[in-house]
């Protein structure tokens, strides 16, 4: 079984469209994250939810909008898609919002925007 | 805002050659964390480092957390190819959230 799972695992698109991609984890852990993995690998996140709360939401543009239906499901929705937004977008969890807790990652989903 | 550096960015090595990464905050850190990612995977939590002057071992590879709690490394001893990657080591902000190195990419020829 998938602990992480992550829909779909590409997607190109073109500039002004909007998608969304969905993240699912089946570990039981209260905490979720996005995060954007630009050309040069560097991660960064994005949002965080715990227990279907907003806890993190970096300087991010306001197009981009997460939302958690419950504690097992964070998706992501992008508008207006511009060729900056191409990146591989990684979901992740972990057991808690603390420091120390170690974060799974999902397989990532490829954005390409043309 | 901090930040945590790592080097080198790249490092192509020989199969059988030892490889170091080091991290280093601009903070203390509270633990620090070290993830490999394979090529056109994800990144894949390797280990967790807590305590000052810490070194923990997962066979061929050897993590120490310095005594300052600001810097870390990644030894890998005898390279292999199974050892290609990107190797990340991340430290929790004071808000909670993971920063992470900007990575090193370790090529390894057979």
């Amino acid at each position: 079984d998938t602990a992480v799972s992550q829909t779909p695992k590409y997607l190109v698109t073109q500039m002004g469209n909007d998608k969304s991609i969905k993240c699912e984890q089946n570990l039981g852990h209260d905490t979720m994250y996005w995060y954007k993995q630009d050309s040069k690998k560097f991660l960064k996140i994005m949002f965080s939810y715990n227990n279907k709360e907003l806890i993190i939401n970096e300087t991010v543009p306001n197009r981009f909008s997460p939302k958690s239906p419950d504690k097992a499901h964070l998706n992501l929705h992008i508008n207006s898609l511009e060729l900056g937004d191409s990146a591989v977008y990684f979901c992740a969890s972990s057991q808690g919002y603390a420091r120390s807790y170690e974060q799974y990652f999902g397989p990532g989903t490829r954005l390409t925007v043309t | 805002g901090q930040q945590v550096m790592q080097i080198p960015q790249y490092q192509h090595v020989q199969e059988g050659e030892d490889f170091t990464t080091y991290c280093n905050s601009s903070t203390t850190l509270s633990n620090i964390q070290w993830y490999k990612q394979r090529p056109g995977g994800h990144p894949v939590f390797l280990i967790q480092l807590v305590k000052s002057g810490e070194v923990k071992k997962q066979k061929r590879l050897t993590f120490q957390f310095g005594e300052a709690k600001k810097n870390s490394s990644l030894h890998i001893t005898a390279t292999q190819t199974t050892d290609v990657g990107t190797y990340f080591c991340a430290g929790p902000s004071n808000t909670g959230k993971l920063i992470f190195g900007q990575g090193t990419t370790l090529q390894v020829k057979p």
